[in-house]
């Protein structure tokens, strides 16, 4: 089945600097990748999503980047703000109608 | 327009208790899934319905049971609970080809 890896698992940065979060997967049939936010407490929200037949979707200060030959895809966040600190998950799917296959996640920390 | 609703929030049951979480969605979505999540270990795949009148096993089902009620519901039993499944319960519903509507969550502590 699919494996997707997700590094970090913690990040800190400093507020208005960026932050990118990476996961690789292994089926090369993959072509959804979307990308959730889960504050403390809170349930994951979809923010952001790319499929196969492109390379980067960008939704104001958040993009996502695909490299399906390497098979890896990115999360940037410019302009990092305190409200930008949470646990961040990528997730796959593969084919069709198969369930999401999702990262452990990075809990990303922006210190004012 | 709830999204997708979880009953309980909140569970504390003994070793060897039964109970059932409870998920509706009204956003006439096909598809609905359960996920376990647990610290360090992402959300993990308990069961899942792809449609109406079809359940399939995830990657942690054991000791757990799901019924597709209806298009709107899913519920997800425990039939003698363990505290290896404290944890928290996600519902989510989705078309199948996208992203997923997840509820808010139930926190479930086995003593």
């Amino acid at each position: 089945g699919e494996n997707v890896e997700q590094h970090p698992s913690t990040l800190s940065v400093q507020e208005g600097d960026s932050a990118v979060i990476k996961c690789t997967y292994s089926d090369s049939a993959s072509n959804y990748f979307p990308w959730y936010k889960q504050e403390l407490g809170k349930r994951p929200q979809l923010i952001i999503d790319i499929r196969s037949n492109v390379g980067e979707k960008k939704d104001q200060r958040i993009a996502v980047t695909l490299n399906k030959t390497a098979k890896h895809f990115s999360l940037h966040i410019t302009e990092t703000q305190p409200e930008d600190s949470a646990v961040y998950f990528c997730a796959v799917r593969n084919s069709g109608n198969t369930p999401l296959v999702f990262g452990k996640g990075t809990r990303l920390s922006v210190i004012a | 327009n709830a999204g997708v609703t979880q009953t309980p929030k909140f569970q504390v049951l003994k070793t060897g208790q039964s109970m059932t979480l409870q998920c509706a969605q009204d956003m006439n979505h096909n598809s609905m899934y359960w996920y376990r999540q647990d610290p360090g270990m992402g959300l993990r795949l308990i069961y899942y319905s792809a449609s109406e009148g079809t359940t399939d096993k995830g990657e942690v089902p054991n000791g757990y049971n799901v019924s597709r009620l209806n298009k709107r519901e899913f519920s997800l039993r425990l039939e003698s609970a363990a505290p290896s499944q404290t944890s928290v319960y996600f519902c989510a519903s989705g078309t199948g080809n996208g992203g997923y509507t997840f509820g808010s969550g139930t926190r479930l502590t086995v003593v």
